[in-house]
């Protein structure tokens, strides 16, 4: 079957580094995704991976490994406004995307 | 306004009654979607349409009805529902549906609780 992880829940304090991870079994890749959900609010585009490495988008960046099945969301100089769900999902076999549960980053004063 | 709005925001309705969603995007994409968000569960993908013509359907009970006039506006038509479809319903749109790249933009949301 197709299963993508990641962490439920997620604590960090505000200034500091948090990394959430994310694996994937599926079949077909192309391409991993991560959105940012805040409570009631509309899923937003954070970053698409489909080679292996480190992408960087200011204070956010997204790694892959494929070979692995495994990437993640690095969040740096945390900031309150970072508390919100961060979905990651896998463009798999004929471009259907495979959603994660999400993960809930609480950050603390 | 710009880009995808959905309307109402929040609905509560009766099982034996009838109501829309509304969904319109200003960004010019060719590619709208329904998805169901629930609790502890992954993002539903429920319809698909491209270019105004359904392309997919995920065996979505025929108590919800999708309608796209044109490539700006998707609508989801609700009849007989179940408590169980109670769940936010979010609208998304995209330019590249066939790619690998395909980045969605969604709207907030409408927030629907079924009694």
């Amino acid at each position: 079957g197709q299963n993508i992880d990641q962490p439920t829940e997620m604590t960090a304090t505000e200034g500091a580094i948090v990394q959430i991870n994310c694996t994937y079994q599926t079949s077909g890749f192309n391409g991993l995704f991560w959105y940012q959900q805040h409570a009631g609010e509309a899923p937003t585009f954070l970053s698409y991976n489909v080679l292996d490495g480190l992408e960087e988008k200011g204070r956010f960046s997204s790694f892959l490994s494929r070979s692995k099945g495994y990437s993640y969301l690095l969040l740096k100089e945390l900031q309150m406004k970072d508390s919100a769900s961060y979905l990651c999902a896998v463009n798999g076999n004929n471009r259907k995307l495979i959603w994660g549960l999400g993960t809930s980053l609480a950050v603390n004063p | 306004e710009t880009g995808v709005t959905q309307t109402p925001r929040h609905l509560v309705m009766g099982m034996t009654n009838k109501k829309s969603l509304k969904c319109e995007q200003h960004l010019g994409h060719n590619a709208m979607y329904w998805y169901k968000q629930s609790a502890k569960k992954p993002l539903e993908l429920m319809f698909v349409y491209n270019f105004k013509e359904q392309t997919e359907n995920n065996s979505v009970p025929s108590r919800f009805s999708p309608e796209c006039p044109n490539s700006s506006h998707l609508f989801l038509h609700l009849h007989t529902l179940q408590p169980e479809d109670s769940a936010l319903y979010l609208c998304a749109s995209s330019q590249d549906p066939g790619t690998g790249a395909n980045v969605l933009t969604f709207g907030a949301g409408s927030r629907l609780t079924v009694l």
